[in-house]
Order: structure tokens, then C-alpha cells, then sequence
């Protein structure tokens, strides 16, 4: 099973920081990973796939990047909206996986 | 616009079954993979399963393989879980997800869209 470490586990910001999330997978995954930003109580909400492809209705302020094994996922300027815990995961292969997730905090 | 309703979760004993459904609207059910993806409570998420559109390729995580199975009915637009021999371990919010669209005729196995999610608590 492909495993994906993401770090780091809690990060702390403020409103108009420039905030990057990194994603490792335990083998190449090549560019099939998936982002996603999930609030309390709600259900994930997709942001980027295929590691740096923006899904539609998503503001531009998020980025992904990366191939291989290594894959990071920026904000450039934090928005109060944007506080939440968010996931990677690939789809390379099955079983499906995800990364333990980073929650973005309020400093 | 896409909409996805699980039903059927609740509390349950250790050993028994249990089975979850899964309302899908606003697509074209019957021309999408559908997965399972589980989130115990202040955890992670953890894909579950899968079954393709046409039934034909299923997947399970190790930690349910035999003991869940996925199914689906294209005529009414539901995707179903039953789970048997349940452990406190499966007590999670399980969310139903659509997979993208194929590309040249391969599965995109990531998720454009997710149901509100069921809890399943297995207490006795």
C-alpha cells in the first residue's frame, strides 16, 4: 500500500500569510493526487487533482505541485474562509489513501 | 446539481450487520464509479471501497475486505454498503463519493463530490 505523510500536522497563520502544505507518498505516485479541504462537521471539498489542477469554482489563491513522490499544496494569501484541516490523497493505485491531514489554525 | 444522501446509520452491536444507502441525483448515476470513504470521529479520512460503473471492479481496504461488500442498483440510483461482523474500530461517519469523470475511458479515482455522511457507531 502507498503510504502519505503530510506535514506539517497543525500550522498556525494569520489572514494574508502564504501557507504551503507538503504531501509525501512512500512510492511514485506520479502526478495522481488529489487535494481536499474539509471543515468541522462537513464533508471533504476537492481543490486540486491531478497535483496541480485547479478545480473549477476553487478561488486561484490555491496552488498544488510536486511529482513523483513529493507534492505541496500553497495558499498564497490566507483568508479567514480558509481555516480548516486539509487532505492529500493518491490515486495511483488502489487501496485509495490519504495523508493524515493539516489543520490551518488561527494565530 | 449533484446531490448525494446516505441513510442507514445508527448504533449498533459488535458482530452485527449493518446496511448503508446512498441516494445519488443530478447525474448520470450509472456512468460513474462510486466509492465509500470513512472518517472516525476527530480522525482522518480512510477510503473504504469501490465499485466501478458497470459493476464489473470492486476494490476493499484491508481493513474491511471480507466482511464489507459494495453494490449498486443503476436502475434507481443507489449505491449500498452491508456491513457485517462489525467492530468498534468501523464506528466512523461514512460519506459516499462520486469519482470524477474517465478520461479516454480510464477511472480518475478522486472525488468531486461527497454526500453530508452517516455515523455508525458499533457500541454494546
Amino acid at each position: 500500500d502507498i503510504q502519505m505523510t503530510q506535514s506539517p500536522s497543525t500550522l498556525s497563520a494569520s489572514v494574508g500569510d502564504r501557507v504551503t502544505i507538503t504531501c509525501r507518498a512512500s512510492q511514485s505516485i506520479n502526478i495522481w493526487l488529489a487535494w481536499y479541504q474539509q471543515k468541522p462537521g462537513k464533508a471533504p471539498k476537492l481543490l486540486i487533482y491531478k497535483a496541480s489542477s485547479l478545480e473549477s469554482g476553487v478561488p486561484s489563491r490555491f496552488s498544488g505541485s510536486g511529482s513523483g513522490t513529493e507534492f505541496t499544496l500553497t495558499i498564497s494569501s490566507l483568508q479567514p474562509d480558509d481555516f480548516a484541516t486539509y487532505y492529500c490523497q493518491q490515486y495511483n493505485s488502489y487501496p485509495l489513501t490519504f495523508g493524515g491531514g493539516t489543520k490551518v489554525e488561527i494565530k | 446539481q449533484v446531490q448525494l444522501v446516505e441513510s442507514g446509520g445508527g448504533v449498533v452491536q459488535p458482530g452485527r450487520s449493518l446496511r448503508l444507502s446512498c441516494a445519488a441525483s443530478g447525474f448520470t448515476f450509472r456512468r460513474y464509479g462510486m466509492h465509500w470513504v470513512r472518517q472516525a470521529p476527530g480522525k482522518g479520512l480512510e477510503w473504504v471501497a469501490v465499485l466501478s460503473y458497470d459493476r464489473t471492479d470492486e476494490h476493499y481496504a484491508d481493513s474491511v475486505k471480507g466482511r464489507f461488500t459494495i453494490s449498486r442498483d443503476n436502475s434507481k440510483n443507489t449505491l449500498y454498503l452491508q456491513m457485517n461482523s462489525l467492530r468498534a474500530e468501523d464506528t466512523a461517519v461514512y460519506y459516499c463519493a462520486k469519482e470524477a469523470s474517465m478520461v479516454r475511458g480510464v477511472s480518475n479515482p478522486y472525488f468531486d463530490y461527497w454526500g453530508q455522511g452517516t455515523l455508525v457507531t458499533v457500541s454494546s
